[in-house]
């Protein structure tokens, strides 16, 4: 099962921050926190990803709380090619190499970004 | 640099029938990962392959395998085809070292009838 809860939609105005948020109460020490999206019929693009200090990209922003319980993805100026489904998985990253771990996908927040 | 890279994007197949499908990863890298898609299970994992050897499997019957190659290209096949194999097949790809970021392919689509 998947480790974390998000809403299972949003509506966002086009040219506004989009919040999308995740609780992840029970994640662990060694695992990160990772964002990807799925716009429909495509593959799940990978968007961000973080241990516990916040990180931003070009594409956005992830800011995880102190206790790690909880983040928050920002898209900071929602466009309509971001309406989408965002997936926020926890992942233990390996202290080896040879396996890149399975995600564990839940159902994600559907993003709809209006004019 | 080109992505992860999977054929056929779409095909349709009648019970009872088998499938492969095939990925090439990003060049370089050296894991790959297959998941199904459907509207009732969502995203599911199905195996991993990397070295030629499978390091994980989901919970899935024996009738989905997969292999890879020394090139790190892979196949998954399902054989004895079922109507709910209809799904959107993803394979995923990734370096292998620990941290690295795992990236998607579009996916193949399966219809079974």
């Amino acid at each position: 099962d998947a480790k974390t809860t998000q809403p299972p939609s949003m509506d966002c105005a086009e040219g506004r921050a989009a919040n999308l948020p995740c609780n992840h109460s029970t994640i662990s020490g060694n695992e990160y926190v990772y964002w990807y999206r799925q716009i429909h019929s495509q593959g799940p693009q990978y968007i961000i990803h973080g241990l516990k200090n916040n990180e931003t990209n070009e594409m956005a922003s992830l800011i995880i709380t102190e206790d790690r319980k909880s983040s928050t993805l920002i898209l900071p100026h929602a466009t309509l090619r971001d309406t989408a489904v965002y997936y926020c998985i926890v992942r233990v990253v390996m202290n080896y190499g040879g396996s890149q771990g399975n995600l564990i996908f839940g159902k994600g927040t559907k993003l709809s970004v209006k004019p | 640099k080109a992505g992860v890279t999977q054929t056929p994007r779409y095909l349709i197949k009648t019970r009872g029938q088998q499938v492969t499908l095939s990925c090439s990863p990003i060049s370089g890298h050296r894991s790959v990962s297959w998941y199904q898609q459907t509207p009732g299970q969502g995203l599911q994992f199905l195996f991993e392959y990397f070295s030629e050897t499978q390091r994980n499997k989901g919970n899935f019957p024996g009738r989905f395998s997969g292999r890879q190659f020394s090139n790190s290209r892979s196949e998954m096949n399902v054989s004895t085809l079922e109507l709910g194999d209809s799904a959107l097949y993803l394979c995923a790809s990734s370096i292998g070292t620990p941290g690295n970021t795992i990236y998607f392919g579009e996916g193949s689509w399966l219809t079974v009838v």
